[in-house]
């Protein structure tokens, strides 16, 4: 049974460019989270989203992020221009209905 | 506020002693409690939710809660050297609901051979 998969496992952008982070939950969640860790803090959560809806995103700046989890295929973090203060590992989970969350290996953006 | 505190640590243990790891939390009403492992530089993976009082033990590992002083607890017993990393306690205030988990900053454990 495969885990939470995420791509790409590094990303490097410049400053300005557009960061697309996706994520596959796990076989037979429907439920998706996206966390953003940075060194030396905790996890911090930013969106929860089922299929086809954001269910909660107040965790997430309000201007230059957005996520979305399609009918068909992965959940998406996108990040537009971004800035050095965005370099962070982002981890997307997964869960069914009330259930524990498996987390991906996460993908680390690092903003040049 | 609500709010999970660990010791950020470092605990040091020998290879074979118990590791004590401990989480406390403001929220009175919080409803299931976890523990993530975190290597440096990976995720975090599961290791012991519980929901009820008292001790839950899987393996090496018994996490033990008591909710009316507000900590839950992680003992690990026979400790190796592979259990060396941070230990992430998280906190559901909402039994149904996993996005309002709150998360502890972890604490590091070393366990020298």
């Amino acid at each position: 049974n495969a885990g939470v998969m995420q791509n790409p496992r590094h990303l490097v952008r410049r400053r300005g460019q557009e960061a697309r982070l996706r994520c596959s939950p796990m076989k037979g969640h429907s439920h998706v989270y996206w966390y953003r860790q940075l060194p030396e803090e905790g996890l911090k959560f930013m969106v929860y989203l089922q299929k086809e809806n954001i269910i909660d995103e107040s965790g997430m700046p309000k201007e230059r992020f957005s996520a979305e989890f399609p009918k068909e295929g992965p959940s998406i973090l996108r990040i537009q221009q971004v800035v050095r203060g965005d370099s962070a590992a982002y981890f997307c989970a997964s869960s069914s209905q009330g259930a524990p969350l498996h987390f991906g290996n996460g993908t680390r953006l690092t903003v040049t | 506020q609500k709010e999970v505190e660990q010791n950020s640590g470092p605990l040091s243990v020998p290879e074979g002693a118990i590791a004590s790891l401990n989480c406390t939390y403001s929220d009175r009403g919080s409803q299931s409690f976890f523990w993530y492992r975190q290597y440096s530089g990976k995720s975090p993976e599961l290791i012991m939710f519980i929901y009820s009082n008292g001790d839950k033990e899987d393996g090496r590992f018994t996490a033990q809660l008591n909710k009316a002083s507000q900590y839950v607890s992680l003992l690990i017993r026979d400790s190796q050297p592979s259990d060396s990393a941070t230990y992430l306690c998280a906190v559901n205030p909402d039994a149904g609901n996993n996005r309002k988990l709150i998360w502890g900053l972890g604490t590091s454990l070393a366990v020298n051979p």
